[in-house]
């Protein structure tokens, strides 16, 4: 069974500091996508990397592809309130559905 | 709005019962995705459709069913609830059987009681 770890589970930071959530699998993945998702609301996907080490960056979010492909990061830089969110790392498995890491809770205080 | 539908949004009834969840993909999208979201599970795939047939399946119990109509539309059917139910139902739909990009509905939020 293929599994994505996700670390931390929750966080909790003042406004303007930069964050690194991790998602690691001992499977490699064709491919991985982040997630946001806002009480109420289904998830939005933010990102999807295919090729490893490759790295993409939105805004003050940079997205980090393992050169295996077994694992990937988010670092946010200067986090806003409006970042608060689920954060939800997803990888396509071999047999092509989307497998979903268990998340991470982000509260940005102003 | 992501374009994806899903109704009802809430929807509480009793142990026991039998619900059907509705969602309408994005148009011009011929997959259909269900998870169910839990506290303790997080987000579990389900069942996925693809133009009207089943493509594949996760983690779904034999008290729940689904199918995808002639419209697309897709109707994820639970019977027999248990308390253990109680979750977030999310469908999210793709153009193709195998693209990267899921659009997610806002969910319907069961509670059985």
């Amino acid at each position: 069974t293929q599994l994505l770890e996700q670390s931390p589970q929750f966080l909790s930071i003042q406004e303007g500091e930069n964050l690194t959530v991790y998602c690691n699998s001992s499977s490699v993945f064709s491919s991985l996508q982040w997630y946001r998702q806002e009480p109420g609301e289904g998830p939005v996907l933010l990102v999807t990397v295919v090729t490893g080490g490759e790295v993409k960056k939105l805004k003050r979010l940079t997205f980090q592809f393992g050169d295996a492909r077994k694992d990937s990061s988010l670092h946010i830089t200067a986090a806003q309130p409006g970042d608060t969110g689920l954060y939800l790392c997803a990888g396509r498995s071999t047999r092509g559905k989307l497998i979903f890491g268990q998340g991470t809770t982000l509260q940005v205080k102003p | 709005d992501s374009g994806v539908t899903q109704t009802p949004k809430h929807l509480i009834t009793a142990t026991g019962q039998r619900v059907t969840l509705r969602c309408s993909p994005r148009s011009g999208d011929l997959s259909v995705y269900w998870y169910q979201q839990s506290l303790d599970q997080g987000l579990q795939f389900l069942i996925q459709y693809y133009n009207g047939e089943e493509r594949a399946k996760g983690n779904i119990l034999e008290r729940f069913s689904a199918q995808q109509f002639p419209d697309l539309h897709s109707e994820l059917n639970l019977s027999s609830l248990e308390l253990g139910d109680s979750a977030l139902y999310f469908c999210a739909s793709t153009e193709g059987d195998w693209n990267y990009g899921y659009t997610f509905g806002s969910g319907t939020r069961l509670t059985v009681v």
